[in-house]
Formats: structure tokens, sequence, C-alpha cells
């Protein structure tokens, strides 16, 4: 089983639908949870990062973390074509260790 | 906020040549850069842990004399694929944390490299 595990996709929405992406996880040490979003051939930037239970939002986004359930979400609003992506969440356990990826999950927003 | 530019965006070589790829944190010290793979539809694999005045630390199974990392200042970290194969061509990515925030700032990617063997 692996650490991390996240739905590959392909998701695929209509242009302001409200995606919804998760990622669930089996290391209790996992304190720190990142999304990234990364275009085609380009290095993943940063959108969210939490470390606690709870939602936080930023403008369109919202990560929301379930700890109790190992599970953790990005809540995309009002989803527009320049969202298509593949949206990768990551988690680490801090205090200098490794991050651990999903797979991704590419997202396709139609117009 | 911190930007990491990674150099060059893609590049095609034969078969067993060298190539150098160079990873720099433009407006912050990076005492640590991470070096990622990432094959077609697939997540980052870490490959290698690049400390500022020190030996790399590399994954299990990636190969330290093939895959040359040097981190000679706090903003340049670089790898170096040596005798370079055709299952060698990948997308390379590296990454590095910004320290002057919090203790578990997240990572900073660069937008990657991508190697193509002929």
């Amino acid at each position: 089983q692996k650490e991390v595990e996240q739905d590959p996709g392909p998701l695929s929405v209509p242009e302001g639908a409200i995606v919804s992406l998760n990622c669930t996880y089996s290391n209790s040490a996992f304190q720190y949870f990142m999304w990234y979003r990364q275009y085609s051939r380009k290095g993943p930037e940063l959108l969210m990062y939490t470390y606690s239970s709870g939602n936080k939002e930023d403008g369109r986004f919202t990560a929301q973390v379930d700890k109790s359930s190992k599970y953790i979400s990005l809540f995309i609003r009002d989803s527009q074509p320049s969202d298509s992506a593949t949206y990768l969440c990551a988690m680490t356990a801090g205090g200098g260790n490794k991050l651990t990826f999903g797979t991704g999950t590419q997202l396709k927003v139609e117009l | 906020g911190a930007v990491v530019s990674q150099h060059p965006s893609w590049v095609i070589c034969k078969s067993g040549t060298s190539v150098k790829i160079e990873c720099r944190s433009l407006d912050f010290q990076a005492t640590t850069m991470f070096w990622y793979r990432q094959f077609p539809k697939q997540s980052l694999m870490l490959m290698a842990t690049s400390n500022e005045g020190s030996k790399a630390t590399y994954e299990q199974g990636v190969e330290k004399d093939k895959f040359l990392i040097n981190h000679a200042s706090l903003t340049l970290s670089t790898l170096t694929v040596t005798s370079a194969h055709p299952e060698d061509s990948s997308f390379y990515i590296c990454s590095a944390r910004d320290f002057r925030g919090q203790n578990n700032s997240p990572l900073h990617f660069g937008n990657g490299t991508r190697l193509t063997v002929t």
C-alpha cells in the first residue's frame, strides 16, 4: 500500500463548477500538508500549505485537513479553464523529513 | 515568494555524453536543495538531497556516479548526468526550501529540465 493515495483522474468538469480533489494517507506521522499545481512541462507550483486540521482558504482555493481520518482535500470554486493542470498533494512529518507526493490528479476544466 | 530557477529548460544530447543542469535560488539562500525525476503521468521521485559544502545524499537505487551533484554555494546546485543513455531521458526538477520563514517551510520548485538522450 502506498503511503499517499490520490486518484489520477482525469477529472473533467465544466467551467464554474466546484472541484474537489482528495488524498488519503496511512502515515500518522505526517503533520504538514501541501497542494501543488503542475502545468504540462513545468515544475510544481505551491498552492496551499497547512499544518493543522481544519480549513484554510486562499481566494478560490480551500484546503481541508482531517488528521483523524488521514484525509486531505483541495476545493476549487468557480473553476476556470486556466485551472486545467495536474494537482499533486504532498506531505511530510516535518523536521527535515522528505516530502511524500501523491501521484497527482489531472484536472480539465472545459468551456 | 521564493523563486527557484532551473536551467536549461530542455536539452537534447547524444548517448554517451554528459549534461549539466543548474538550479539556483534567486532570492534566498538554500543550504539544502532536492533533485527529483518525473516520468510522464507519474509523480515526482526524489533522487538526492544536495547539501551545501558536503556530499549529496542519494536515495536508494540512484547511482551516485551516474548523477553527480555539486552544491558549491548557498544559491547554486548542479546535477550532471554522466554518460547519458536513452533511459535517462526524463523530466528533472530541482527544489529548495526557504528557511527564512517557518522551520518546516514548503518546497519551492524550479520549472524543470526535459532531457532527451538520442
